[in-house]
């Protein structure tokens, strides 16, 4: 089944404890992109990468790291979290290619998101 | 600064009502527009939007791009319960290197 998965689902953590939040889809996808989603300010977008070894920041790339050492695989990671981090993660993924404007090349498969509580 | 912008922030309708959800934005080079459904998980794709006037339908929804007014809108007719949810706009444009840029939502609520 083509799908983006996301580990773990539901993590509750203190301020300063790294973690890491693992995403990984299976659909041989170039493009991937993680979101925190918060009431009232919809997805904003943290982090993307449109191939391996390529990552870029989003809208709010403070207080994250990202890496895209495997084509399937783009863990999230939070060296020192903080509460202000506290929120729903979704990681996304799309096909892309270079120049590419059709409808597959746009559409983003969601994973089924990560409720991160940092105390 | 690029953003996209929804209206109205909530709805609340009757079922069979019909609604009309508003995404507005301001993207650097315009590349497409995306609409999403999210329930109580993540977001499920819609529709996407590349061209002016040209409407997408799948059953009772609808949506339609206006690249002059710089807006899109998403219809639904004969509202039914399981059409609760939010609905999120999307705008990809070359800002930044291809990033995708989401509105806050609508949160639609169906009342049977």
């Amino acid at each position: 089944e083509a799908q983006v998965t996301q580990n773990p689902r539901y993590l509750i953590t203190v301020t300063g404890k790294k973690l890491t939040v693992t995403c990984s889809q299976n659909m041989n996808h170039e493009y991937m992109s993680w979101y925190r989603q918060d009431p009232g300010l919809g997805l904003r977008q943290i982090y993307y990468s449109m191939n391996v070894e390529v990552t870029d920041k989003g809208d709010v790339p403070e207080g994250y790291k990202v890496s895209r050492k495997e084509k399937r695989n783009f863990p999230l990671i939070l060296e020192s979290p903080s509460p202000n981090q506290t929120s729903l993660y979704f990681c996304a993924s799309s096909l892309e290619v270079a120049g590419g404007f059709s409808f597959r090349h746009n559409e983003q498969f969601f994973g089924p998101g990560t409720r991160l509580t940092v105390l | 600064e690029d953003k996209v912008v929804q209206s109205p922030l909530s709805l609340v309708v009757h079922e069979g009502d019909t609604v009309t959800l508003n995404c507005s934005y301001e993207v650097t080079n315009f590349r497409s527009l995306l609409w999403y459904k999210q329930e109580k998980k993540a977001p499920t794709f819609l529709f996407m939007l590349t061209s002016s006037g040209i409407e997408k339908k799948s059953g009772r929804l609808s949506s339609i791009l206006d690249k002059k007014e710089l807006s899109s809108i998403l219809n639904i007719t004969a509202t039914q319960t399981g059409d609760s949810a939010i609905y999120l706009c999307a705008v990809r444009g070359e800002y930044n290197n291809n990033d995708m840029r989401f509105g806050a939502g609508t949160r639609l609520t169906v009342k049977p």
